[in-house]
């Protein structure tokens, strides 16, 4: 079945400056890639995703990339703010099944 | 409008009760799913809806775990015997998944599950 390792597990980084979350996928087959963001106490937030038809997405301060020949996919968070601290998760699935989830990146912003 | 809600938010059990967790999906979603989140780690499928086909239990770790969906809507997870290693928050999503794309899946706030 599908694995997704997910690195690094702890990143802090001064405010303003950007921020990279590496995922590897082990299923060729995986074919959707979402990133969610995790703040205390509640459920994870869809942040951005990306299907395996586009090699980039991007949303205002985030994008993300997708290698699928190296089958990997990265997030980028540029500008960074203090409100962008929290967990975050890659994710990889096939069509129509569940979402396989990296273990999660503790992002810590400082100002 | 409205998420998906989750109750209760916080269950204290005893070893070897059962408890059942409920799971309202956002309406008109037709896609359910069950995740279980332990202390440190990634979130763990366990079981998934998808209309009216038979549910995809692959996930589930053990047969005290089973879960129904009613109705096409609201869902209950139900955990027999409890254990220890059962101690975990547990999520679910809801999606709305049509023709041949996988959509996004919303998460409800969880349920934090401690059994003492």
């Amino acid at each position: 079945g599908e694995n997704v390792e997910q690195h690094p597990s702890t990143l802090s980084v001064q405010e303003g400056d950007s921020a990279v979350i590496k995922c590897t996928y082990s299923d060729s087959a995986s074919n959707y890639f979402p990133w969610y963001k995790q703040e205390l106490g509640k459920g994870p937030q869809l942040i951005i995703d990306i299907r395996s038809n586009v090699g980039e997405k991007k949303d205002q301060r985030i994008a993300v990339t997708l290698n699928k020949t190296a089958k990997h996919f990265s997030l980028h968070i540029t500008e960074t703010q203090p409100e962008d601290s929290a967990v975050y998760f890659c994710a990889a699935s096939v069509y129509q099944t569940a979402l396989i989830f990296g273990k999660g990146t503790t992002l810590s912003v400082s100002s | 409008g409205a998420g998906v809600s989750q109750s209760p938010s916080n269950k204290v059990t005893e070893k070897g009760k059962d408890v059942e967790l409920r799971c309202d999906p956002i309406s008109g979603h037709t896609a359910l799913y069950w995740y279980r989140q332990s202390l440190g780690q990634g979130l763990e499928f366990l079981i998934y809806f998808q209309g009216n086909s038979a549910p995809d239990k692959s996930g589930l770790p053990s047969d005290r775990f089973s879960a129904e969906r009613t109705g096409g809507s609201v869902s209950t997870l139900t955990i027999q015997r409890t254990q220890q290693e059962d101690s975990a928050v547990y999520l679910c999503a809801s999606s709305f998944s049509s023709g041949g794309r996988t959509d996004t899946q919303y998460f409800g706030p969880g349920t934090r599950l401690t059994v003492l």
